[in-house]
């Protein structure tokens, strides 16, 4: 079984470019999630789909963030336009979900790096 | 505020010299304790997941404790390939199907031969 990838695993821009990030989760996984790690800080959460509806977003930082699911299977997370404090590794996480036992799990990340 | 916090932040053992790493919660409602492994440009693997005080769960030479208010990952006689980062997690009462992670800042351990 495929685990979560995610495109690209770097991406090099500089301040106010667009960049955008993908996540393929595993097959038949319905709960999608973001999370960032920024440099020194642990890894927060961003945002949560269920299939393709956006269940909780409260951990996206800003309006220059836009996270979509199309057709409830892979997810894309644009930053338009980018800020030097965007950069950090993005993860993917997906899950089956379970009732009150769901385990997460994580793709490779991309690691962003604004300039 | 849910938080997760982990000690020690680095931890350097020889090979073979058992130890443990701790993590402190305060999450509302706690609906199960996390223990991920993260190694160098990669992302985390799952390890662990413990739901009630008292619980253990045990994988080669790792062991999770989970109490009331802080879990334990202890390591028997560790092997260098068991070097990596250790995150701790906190899932929160689900709403609904899934819920967010909160996560410790990790503990980096070593394992000299």
């Amino acid at each position: 079984e495929a685990g979560v990838t995610q495109f690209p695993s770097h991406s090099v821009i500089e301040k106010g470019q667009t960049v955008t990030l993908r996540c393929d989760p595993i097959s038949g996984h319905d709960n999608l999630y973001w999370y960032r790690r920024v440099m020194g800080k642990e890894i927060k959460f961003l945002l949560h789909f269920v299939k393709e509806s956006k269940q909780d977003e409260s951990g996206m930082p800003n309006n220059r963030f836009l996270a979509e699911r199309t057709g409830g299977t892979y997810s894309t997370l644009k930053v338009q336009p980018a800020e030097l404090e965007d950069s950090g590794v993005y993860f993917c996480a997906s899950s089956h979900p379970r009732g009150g036992q769901e385990t997460q799990y994580f793709g490779p990340g991309t690691r962003l790096l604004v300039l | 505020e849910d938080q997760v916090t982990q000690s020690p932040e680095a931890l350097r053992l020889q090979e073979g010299e058992s130890s443990s790493l701790n993590c402190s919660y305060t999450v509302s409602g706690l609906r199960g304790l996390f223990w991920y492994r993260q190694d160098p440009g990669k992302g985390p693997e799952f390890l662990f997941t413990l739901y009630s005080a008292g619980e253990e769960k045990e994988k080669e030479r790792l062991k999770a404790t989970l109490t009331k208010k802080e879990s334990f990952l202890h390591i028997t006689a560790p092997k260098p390939e068991d070097s990596a980062t250790y995150l701790c997690a906190g899932r929160v009462k689900a709403e609904t199907s899934g819920s967010r992670l909160t996560f410790g800042e990790g503990t980096q351990l070593t394992v000299n031969p």
